[in-house]
């Protein structure tokens, strides 16, 4: 069965230092992978997704993820935080017409 | 491109009184729909999806429905509300053969 695991629950960082955020996954075949973000009490936004294209795929704000086959891994990393980007960030499978959500995590960003 | 409205923002309900959220979208036709649930603390629930005006899949059984009696209108519902109804509701569609779902702002329900 497809499912995805975020490692860290939270993840703190300074603004300026870059950001890692862990996502390994679980599928028997080739999955369609996202990162969504969300702010306090909106929706979530689409950030990036994997297909098949291309192994790292570039995302908004800054954000890219690197699908690693051979480590089942999805992370997603920026080289910069902002303030701004704190928020909670979902590792997603896509499942059929489906959507598999991570338990999320939250990232503080200090100044 | 699409639009996701959801009315109303927010609401705090007591328990036992109905409940009806609604969720329209713009710039799509015949998308596939979906009803999100977030309790607090926990991730994203999937509780009923739609692929047309009256086909509803619900995938936990629980004390809510859902209709679609338009094609750009879903609408979440409750008889009577429980405490554990509380939550924060999206709507999310998908739009032809593509996997990628889009979210709505979502609904903040307090049930006391």
């Amino acid at each position: 069965a497809q499912s995805v695991t975020q490692l860290d629950s939270h993840v703190s960082v300074s603004e300026g230092t870059p950001v890692l955020l862990r996502c390994n996954y679980s599928s028997s075949y080739s999955p369609s992978l996202f990162w969504y973000v969300q702010h306090p009490n909106k929706g979530l936004q689409l950030l990036l997704k994997y297909t098949s294209a291309a192994t790292l795929v570039k995302g908004i704000n800054g954000f890219e993820a690197e699908f690693k086959k051979s480590e089942t891994s999805f992370h997603l990393t920026k080289p910069s935080a902002h303030m701004s980007d704190a928020a909670e960030y979902f590792c997603v499978v896509s499942v059929t017409d489906k959507l598999i959500f991570g338990t999320g995590t939250r990232l503080q960003v200090f100044p | 491109s699409q639009t996701i409205h959801q009315w109303p923002a927010t609401l705090v309900q007591p328990v036992g009184s109905p409940l009806s959220l609604e969720c329209t979208v713009e710039g799509t036709s015949n998308p596939n729909l979906y009803w999100y649930r977030q309790a607090a603390g926990r991730g994203l629930q999937l509780l009923f999806y739609s692929v047309g005006i009256g086909q509803i899949s619900s995938e936990v059984p629980q004390n809510l429905s859902a209709s679609r009696p338009q094609d750009r209108q879903f609408i979440l519902s409750s008889k009577k509300l429980l405490l554990s109804d509380s939550g924060f509701y999206l709507c999310a569609l998908r739009q032809g053969a593509t996997d990628t779902q889009y979210f709505g702002p979502g609904t903040r329900l307090t049930v006391l």
